[in-house]
C-alpha cells in the first residue's frame, strides 16, 4: 500500500520568508512517481511537478525547489522569498511507475502567507 | 484557463438521488481522470480513462461509474446519493496513458446533497 504523509497541517509566514513544505512517502515500489499540486483559495488544482524515483536530481523553477531523498522517502517543497499569491493548499502525492494516474495524495499542508 | 471543462459548477440534490457530472478534456488529451475532494476523505483518485477504455481504477464506489464518449469527453455517474457524497469532483485531462504526465485540472462540480 502506498502512504503519503505531510506532517503540516498549516504554515505561516510573513512575505519574503522562506518556507519548506515536508513530504514523506511509503511505497513497495521500486520505481514510481512523486507530484506537487496547488491548491490556491479560488479552488482549482494546479500542477507543479512531477519527479521520476530515479532522478534524485534536485530541481528549481523559479522561487520553487524541490528536493528528492530517496534514502530517507522525502520529497520536500521549498518556496524562496513567499509572496502572498503563494497562500493556498499544497498536496504531495504518490503513484506506481505504471498506472502513473493512479495517485495516492497526502492530506495537503496550507500555507498562509501575510504581508 | 487549463482548457479543461467541467459541468455543472454546482449541484445540490437530495439522499437517494442520481446525478451525472460532465467533464470535457484539453483539446488534444486523450486521459481523463476523476477525483473526489471531501473533508473527511481528502483528495482521492477515482478512475482514469484513455482514449475511451478504463485505464487504472481507484477509491471508486460500487455506487459510482463513468464513461468516456468517442468526442472523449466524460461523465461521472453518481447514484444513490448518500450525505457523505457531498464533496468537490474534479476532472482533469492529460495527453498520455500512462498518466505520469502533467494533468490540467477543471474547475470542480461542488455536490452538496441534502
Amino acid at each position: 500500500a502506498q502512504k503519503v504523509t505531510q506532517a503540516q497541517t498549516e504554515i505561516s509566514v510573513v512575505e519574503k520568508e522562506d518556507v519548506t513544505l515536508d513530504c514523506v512517502y511509503e511505497t513497495r515500489d521500486t520505481t514510481y512517481y512523486l507530484f506537487w499540486y496547488k491548491q490556491p483559495p479560488s479552488g482549482e488544482l494546479v500542477f507543479l511537478i512531477r519527479r521520476n524515483s530515479f532522478d534524485e536530481q534536485n530541481e528549481i523553477s523559479g522561487r520553487y525547489s524541490w528536493n528528492f531523498q530517496k534514502s530517507t522517502s522525502s520529497f520536500n517543497f521549498t518556496i524562496t522569498a513567499s509572496q502572498v499569491v503563494d497562500s493556498a493548499v499544497y498536496f504531495c502525492a504518490l503513484s506506481g511507475y505504471t498506472n502513473a494516474g493512479k495517485s495516492t495524495f497526502g492530506d495537503g499542508t496550507t500555507l498562509t502567507v501575510k504581508p | 484557463d487549463s482548457g479543461v471543462t467541467q459541468t455543472p459548477k454546482h449541484l445540490i440534490t437530495a439522499t437517494g438521488q442520481r446525478v451525472t457530472l460532465r467533464c470535457s478534456p484539453r483539446s488534444g488529451d486523450l486521459s481523463v481522470y476523476w477525483y473526489q475532494q471531501s473533508l473527511d476523505q481528502g483528495l482521492q483518485f477515482l478512475i482514469q480513462y484513455y482514449n475511451g477504455e478504463e485505464r487504472a481504477k481507484g477509491n471508486i464506489l460500487e455506487r459510482f461509474s463513468a464513461q468516456q464518449f468517442p468526442d472523449l469527453h466524460s461523465e461521472l455517474n453518481l447514484s444513490s446519493l448518500e450525505l457523505g457524497d457531498s464533496a468537490l469532483y474534479f476532472c482533469a485531462s492529460s495527453p498520455d496513458r500512462e498518466g505520469s504526465r502533467e494533468q490540467y485540472f477543471g474547475p470542480g462540480t461542488r455536490l452538496t446533497v441534502t
